[in-house]
């Protein structure tokens, strides 16, 4: 596709339980970021990668929270023992390279919903 | 501590006026600024940026303008049209760390035909 693709647009889940968010960024974009919105807030890094190395994940709130990226392309953000503040919509974007980042492709985001 | 901050949530603006939504940050070390769209449901749209070497920086009807003695920069939008309503972001990156976007609040903008 020409965008950032995200998956699942939606997801729901019971608190405790592990939730997996997908990410496929843009052909040919080195660096990978995701982000964490929640209602009423502006997006809130979370960590980025250049390539298959988590460059930053300082934004990680705790360690519930993991990203993976093994071949350098799609990631995946992964979410352990999920509570019901962990409800927000999490965005991924793409860039060329890391020195780019202000030219990022946002996805839609995947809605998460911990009840 | 918030860095970068939207202080109002929302404006509405009559359709062929100006819209002038304003950012703040505290941050000096900051070196580029942005602002992204955002409709309901999609990702965040980037619209415009400066670099801190700059004060003005203009696109169609969108004009961004920074004032670094204030750390302040505000978005003009003129005319505004009635598409242009969405939550619009202010973000910054630099201070030793390219990867990593400083996003404010957001203000939801309204333009009424």
């Amino acid at each position: 596709g020409a965008g950032v693709s995200q998956t699942p647009s939606n997801k729901v889940t019971e608190k405790g339980k592990y939730v997996e968010l997908r990410c496929d960024p843009i052909s040919g974009h080195t660096a990978l970021y995701w982000y964490r919105q929640s209602l009423g807030q502006g997006p809130e890094f979370l960590i980025y990668f250049q390539g298959t190395g988590a460059a930053d994940d300082s934004g990680l709130p705790n360690d519930r929270f993991f990203a993976v990226r093994p071949e350098g392309s799609v990631s995946t953000l992964k979410i352990q023992r999920t509570e019901r503040g962990d409800s927000a919509v999490y965005l991924c974007a793409s860039s060329l390279t890391v020195d780019s980042v202000t030219e990022a492709f946002f996805g839609q985001g995947t809605r998460l919903t911990v009840v | 501590d918030q860095q970068v901050k939207q202080n109002s949530p929302s404006l509405s603006v009559q359709e062929g006026r100006i819209s002038i939504l304003n950012c703040d940050y505290t941050n000096s070390m900051f070196d580029y600024f942005l602002w992204y769209k955002k409709y309901p449901a999609e990702g965040p749209t980037f619209l415009i940026s400066i670099s801190s070497i700059k004060d003005k920086n203009e696109d169609g009807r969108f004009t961004v303008f920074l004032n670094k003695s204030a750390k302040h920069l505000s978005l003009h939008i003129v005319p505004s049209q009635p598409g242009d309503s969405a939550v619009y972001f202010c973000a910054a990156s630099g201070s030793g760390n390219t990867g990593k976007l400083i996003f404010g609040q957001g203000t939801t903008l309204q333009v009424k035909p």
